[in-house]
């Protein structure tokens, strides 16, 4: 167990709709990162959010938005879903005083069909 | 721009042999590096960090890592394989207050 919680696990829904993945942070932890991994590729930077704050943005649809909330578990909103938006989705966290790299959950795997 | 690459995209070798992984980065200022390994559908698991002091640093399940400045490079070794390790290794580079950036990552597979 990192100490970093997503859920759900898996998630299968019709395109066209709309899907919450969630994220905790490790205790601790102020920063929120969110990645998408396509089939067979790399990490792909969403979204970074500090104790609640939006800090940096990656190649993140307009279809997909984010936040981080006063108890500093995150939330990823996806809408509109196309079959292309199957991944696996990663959230990460890291320290607020120390800087000691990312902890990873164990992502959410979201089909569309 | 800070930027990771890792040329080998796949890597076969046999179990009992020695492996190496390569990363070489780019980054304007002391670089934090990272190995991670990604076991099918699951996250990212830290393997070794280097911050400061001695080049080679050991991390988890046997495997060491050095840092070449001279060379930008943070190469992962193992000495001896199992067929546990077959997984995706990632390479990343950032600093504090700075996002890691995080190379494709070699996929490797061991052969009985």
């Amino acid at each position: 167990d990192s100490g970093v919680t997503q859920t759900p696990k898996h998630l299968i829904t019709a395109t066209g709709q709309r899907v919450t993945l969630r994220c905790s942070p490790r205790s601790g932890d102020l920063s929120v990162y969110w990645y998408q991994q396509s089939l067979d590729q790399g990490l792909q930077f969403l979204i970074h959010y500090y104790n609640g704050e939006e800090r940096a943005k990656g190649n993140i649809l307009e279809r997909f938005s984010a936040q981080q909330f006063p108890d500093l578990h995150s939330e990823l909103n996806l809408s509109s879903l196309e079959l292309g938006d199957s991944a696996l989705y990663f959230c990460a966290s890291s320290g607020g005083q120390v800087f000691r790299g990312y902890t990873f959950g164990s992502g959410t795997r979201l089909t569309v069909v | 721009a800070q930027s990771v690459t890792q040329p080998d995209i796949h890597i076969t070798v046999s179990e009992g042999a020695s492996l190496e992984l390569r990363c070489n980065y780019s980054y304007g200022a002391t670089p934090y590096l990272f190995w991670y390994v990604q076991s099918p559908g699951q996250g990212l698991q830290l393997l070794l960090k280097y911050f400061s002091g001695d080049t080679l640093v050991q991390g988890i399940k046997g495997f060491e890592a050095e840092f070449k400045r001279s060379q930008s490079s943070f190469n992962l070794r193992k000495p001896s394989v199992h067929w546990s390790d077959a997984a995706e290794y990632v390479c990343a580079v950032g600093s504090a207050g700075n996002m890691l950036t995080f190379g494709g990552g070699t996929r490797l597979m061991v052969k009985p």
